[in-house]
C-alpha cells in the first residue's frame, strides 16, 4: 500500500547545528507522487513547509531543503543551521498529482527540539 | 490570508454521547478534510469533501459521519462516542491536486 515512514522522535538538536529527518515512501496506488513537508508549531494547526511534485527537484523553504528522490523513494528534510524557533512537529506526505481529491498520506510525524 | 476555524479546542465527551466537530473555511476552497492523529500515527483521514453537499469516506470513516451544508462549513459527528476515538482531530481545506491543504489548530477530543 501507500505508506510514509519518518525519523521517530522527539529529536533534539543543538542550536546552530545541521539537522536531518528522514523521510521515505511507498506509492504503489500513486501514479504521479508529490511530495510535502508540514510543519505544526505549538497551538497552532500544520502549515506547509515545502513541496516537490517532480521527481529529481529540490525544495527549499525558510532554510530547510529537501530532494524528491525516485530510485530510493526518499524525501529527507535537511537543514544546515538550525535555530530555537525551529522546534516544532514535521510532518512528511504525499499525495497523487493525478486525482483532484488532494488526499495526502502523513507520517508519523517527528518532534524537534532545539537546545538553546 | 487563509483561515481554517475550529470549534471547540478541547471537548470532554461521554460514552455513547454525540459529538459534533465544526469547521469554517474562508479560503473558498471546494475540498474539505477531517484527520485525526494518535500518538505514533500519522494524520489518517476520516472524510472529506468536493463541495456543499458531498461527503465521501476516507481511509478509517467507521463510526463517524460528516455533514457540508455550505462551501465554508464541514462537521464531523461521533453519532456514539467510544474511548477509542480519544484523539486529536484536524479540518482542513483545499484546492484538489496537488494544491496545498490549510489546517485548522485541532480539536482535542477526550471521551470518558
Amino acid at each position: 500500500g501507500d505508506s510514509v515512514t519518518q525519523t521517530e522522535g522527539p529529536v533534539t538538536v543543538s542550536e546552530s547545528e545541521s539537522l536531518i529527518i528522514n523521510c521515505t515512501y511507498s506509492a504503489t496506488s500513486i501514479a504521479y507522487p508529490n511530495l510535502f513537508w508540514y510543519v505544526r508549531y505549538p497551538g497552532e494547526g500544520l502549515q506547509l513547509l515545502l513541496k516537490v511534485i517532480t521527481a529529481g527537484q529540490k525544495g527549499s523553504s525558510r532554510g530547510f531543503e529537501a530532494t524528491y528522490n525516485k530510485e530510493t523513494t526518499s524525501f529527507h528534510l535537511q537543514k544546515a543551521s538550525v535555530q530555537e524557533s525551529d522546534s516544532a512537529v514535521y510532518y512528511c506526505a504525499l499525495g497523487d498529482f493525478d486525482y483532484n481529491q488532494g488526499k495526502l498520506i502523513f507520517g508519523q510525524g517527528t518532534k524537534l527540539s532545539i537546545k538553546p | 490570508e487563509a483561515a481554517v476555524t475550529q470549534s471547540p479546542r478541547n471537548k470532554v465527551a461521554v460514552t455513547g454521547g454525540k459529538v459534533t466537530l465544526s469547521c469554517n473555511q474562508t479560503n473558498n476552497h471546494n475540498n474539505m478534510y477531517w484527520y485525526r492523529q494518535d500518538t505514533g500515527h500519522g494524520l489518517r483521514l476520516i472524510h472529506y469533501s468536493y463541495g456543499a453537499g458531498s461527503t465521501e469516506k476516507g481511509d478509517i470513516p467507521d463510526g463517524y459521519k460528516a455533514s457540508r451544508p455550505s462551501q465554508e462549513n464541514f462537521s464531523l459527528i461521533l453519532e456514539l462516542a467510544t474511548p477509542s476515538q480519544t484523539s486529536v482531530y484536524f479540518c482542513a481545506s483545499g484546492a484538489g491536486a496537488a494544491n496545498t491543504l490549510y489546517f485548522g489548530a485541532g480539536t482535542r477530543l477526550s471521551v470518558l
